[in-house]
C-alpha cells in the first residue's frame, strides 16, 4: 500500500511552460507539505497545508502555487518554468498532535523535473 | 541563515566500521532531532529521533548522542553495512501544532564498501 504518492515520477518540460505535480496520501493525515530537493540534495521546506488551510509558505515565488482540495491531496502548479526549478519535488504528510509535537514525516518518493 | 549544519558532506566506511555524522544547531528552542535516511531514488524515511532531555537513544546499530551545551548531536552507526549506503538528513524542529516543521541539514552521503 503506498502511503504518500507522486505523479508524475519524472517530468521533463520546456522553459516558460507551465506543469503541475499531484500527490495523495493515505494515511489520513490533516497536513501535507511540499519540500524542494536540489542537485546538491539540500531539502528546503516550500509550503504546508493543514486541513486545506495554507499554514507555511516559505518565500517561495509565486509562480509556484499550491492547491489542496482536501486533506488527503496537495498539489503544485508552477508557472512560466525557469532553469533553476529544476530539482526533485516531494510531498510529504504528518498528523498533527500525534507525537506530542515531534510528529514524524511521511513522504512520496518525489517528482524528478528537469526544465530545458 | 543555515540554522542546522551537518558534517560530512560524503563519508566513506569499510562493511563492519562506525559511521560518525556530526550535526551542530543554532536555535536553541529547537526541541526535537530526528535522523532521517534516503536511498537513492526514494523520499526520505525517519531514521531515529531524540529529545533534548536525554544525552543518548539507541535503536539496534544506530544510536543518536545528544550534547544539549554543545548544541549538537551525531549519528553513530555501528556494524557499518552496505546496506546503510544512502544520504542521511539530521533535523531539527521546535514546538508542535499546524505549523510545526523540520529544518533540515544539507545531507550526509555515506558510502560503504563490502
Amino acid at each position: 500500500d503506498t502511503a504518500v504518492s507522486q505523479t508524475p515520477k519524472y517530468l521533463v518540460t520546456q522553459m516558460g511552460n507551465d506543469k503541475s505535480i499531484k500527490c495523495e496520501q493515505n494515511l489520513g493525515h490533516d497536513t501535507m507539505y511540499w519540500y524542494k530537493q536540489d542537485s546538491k540534495k539540500f531539502l528546503k521546506i516550500m509550503f504546508s497545508y493543514n486541513n486545506k488551510e495554507l499554514i507555511i509558505n516559505e518565500t517561495v515565488p509565486n509562480r509556484f502555487s499550491p492547491k489542496s482540495p482536501d486533506k488527503a491531496h496537495l498539489n503544485l502548479h508552477i508557472n512560466s518554468l525557469e532553469l533553476g526549478d529544476s530539482a526533485v519535488y516531494f510531498c510529504a504528510s504528518s498528523q498533527v498532535g500525534s507525537g506530542g509535537g515531534r510528529e514524524t514525516q511521511y513522504f512520496g518518493p518525489g517528482t524528478r523535473l528537469l526544465v530545458l | 541563515q543555515q540554522q542546522v549544519k551537518q558534517s560530512p558532506q560524503s563519508l566513506i566506511v569499510q562493511k563492519g566500521g562506525i559511521s560518525i555524522i556530526n550535526c551542530a544547531y543554532e536555535n536553541t528552542a529547537f526541541d526535537y532531532f530526528p535522523w532521517y535516511q534516503q536511498f537513492p531514488g526514494k523520499g526520505p524515511a525517519l531514521l531515529i529521533a531524540i529529545r533534548p532531555d536525554v544525552s543518548e537513544k539507541k535503536e539496534g546499530r544506530f544510536t543518536i548522542s545528544f550534547n544539549k551545551s554543545a548544541k549538537q548531536f551525531s549519528l553513530h552507526i555501528m556494524d557499518s553495512q552496505p546496506g546503510d549506503s544512502a544520504t542521511y538528513f539530521c533535523a531539527a524542529s521546535k514546538g508542535g501544532g499546524s505549523n510545526y516543521k523540520l529544518t533540515f541539514g544539507k545531507g550526509t552521503l555515506l558510502t560503504v564498501n563490502p
